[in-house]
Formats: structure tokens, C-alpha cells, sequence
């Protein structure tokens, strides 16, 4: 069975500087990834997605991640973070194209002035 | 475009009461799913609607959850009756066609239940 692994579950970072959220799947034939947002009592937002082609995937608010098949890893990473990038963060795999995510266990980021 | 509607926002109950949430999803999206989110956990899909069938509940605890989306449009969401780790956020979300190249999942904001 697909599982997705946050390998921290709360980073401090200050601010401006660079941030890495790590997360890890297992393997499967066809994968698909994506970095959500979660901020306070709100639902969860869609930061980038992996589907196919470039490794490199941007996303909103300077957000990218890195597809590495090799290494089973989708990390999310940031040059400068600011206060406002606080908020929980979920990776999330899909075995198909068939809208069933499944999530790993969330990161937390605290940003610090 | 209006988001994924959801009601309550929160909701406290006592073990072994009912309790209901209701989802409006986005306008045109075919397909409608339950996420069920523990404290410190993440999502994990309950069920998932194509217009008004069932595509996947085999995660649904079926002996006390169930779900329906009888016009293929807003969907409601049963406890009966509840227990204590049924304390979660329930995350309504909603996509065009249940595929990922057209358009993202839609997240509503989700109900707390709280069961005490």
C-alpha cells in the first residue's frame, strides 16, 4: 500500500532564511505529488503538484519541490521564508490519476521574527 | 468561483448521540470526497462520490459512518452513533472530474467534532 512520510514534524526557521520540508513515498508504478498548506481552522490549500515531465516543480507563494525517483523523495523548499509562510504542511500521494490522496503525517512551520 | 461549502463549522456531542455535516461543493464538480482528519494527523479519505455514486468508501467505518449524494450535488455525512475517536476535523473537498490534469481537489474548511 502507498504511504507518504514527513520525516519532521515541526520545523523553526527564521525568517528569511532558506526552508526544506522533507517528505518521502513509497514507491509505486505511476505516482503523483503534491505539497498542501493547511493555515488556522482553514481547509487546505494546493502549494504545487507533480504530475509528470520536470523534476523541478514551482508553486505559489515561491514554493518548489523536487521529484527524485531515485530517492523516493518529493521535498518542498524555500529560499526565504516570511512570518506569514506559518502554517501546517502535507505531502500527499496519489497511485493514479483517480483524486484519492493520501497524506502524510504534516509538518509544521513556525517562522520566527 | 464559490468555494466548498461546509456546516457546522464546529460541533460538540456526547458519546453514542448523532450528528450530521453538510457539504455544497464547487458548482460543476462531478466528484466529492470525505476526508477525516485526527489531531497531528493527516487527511485520510473516507469516501469518494462520482456525481451521485460511490467510486471508493473502503475506509468508511460503515457499522456507524454513512454518506449519500442523492442529486449528485451537496452531500451529507452521518455519525450514529458517535465515539469518542471520532474527534476529528471532517474535510469536504471537491474536483471537476476526479482526475488531476483539469483541475486540483477543492478543500472545504472543514466541521470539528468534538465528542465528549
Amino acid at each position: 500500500a502507498q504511504s507518504v512520510t514527513q520525516l519532521d514534524s515541526q520545523v523553526p526557521v527564521f525568517e528569511e532564511a532558506p526552508v526544506e520540508l522533507r517528505c518521502n513515498y513509497s514507491s509505486s508504478v505511476s505516482v503523483y505529488l503534491f505539497w498542501y498548506v493547511q493555515y488556522p481552522n482553514q481547509g487546505l490549500q494546493l502549494l504545487l503538484k507533480y504530475l509528470s515531465g520536470s523534476t523541478l516543480v514551482k508553486g505559489i507563494n515561491g514554493f518548489e519541490a523536487e521529484f527524485n525517483k531515485s530517492q523516493t523523495s518529493f521535498h518542498l523548499r524555500k529560499p526565504s521564508v516570511h512570518i506569514s509562510d506559518t502554517a501546517e504542511y502535507f505531502c500527499a500521494a496519489s497511485p493514479g490519476n483517480t483524486g484519492k490522496l493520501i497524506f502524510g503525517q504534516g509538518t509544521t512551520l513556525q517562522v520566527k521574527p | 468561483e464559490a468555494g466548498v461549502a461546509q456546516s457546522p463549522r464546529y460541533k460538540i456531542i456526547e458519546k453514542r448521540q448523532s450528528v450530521a455535516f453538510w457539504c455544497n461543493p464547487i458548482s460543476g464538480h462531478a466528484t466529492l470526497y470525505w476526508y477525516q482528519q485526527i489531531l497531528g494527523q493527516g487527511p485520510k479519505l473516507l469516501i469518494q462520490f462520482q456525481n451521485n455514486g460511490v467510486v471508493d468508501d473502503s475506509q468508511l467505518p460503515k457499522d456507524r459512518f454513512s454518506a449519500e449524494r442523492l442529486k449528485g450535488v451537496d452531500s451529507t455525512l452521518k455519525i450514529q452513533p458517535a465515539k469518542l475517536e471520532d474527534s476529528a476535523v471532517y474535510l469536504c473537498a471537491s474536483s471537476l472530474d476526479g482526475g488531476y490534469y483539469n483541475s486540483p481537489l477543492h478543500f472545504g474548511n472543514g466541521t470539528r467534532l468534538t465528542v465528549t
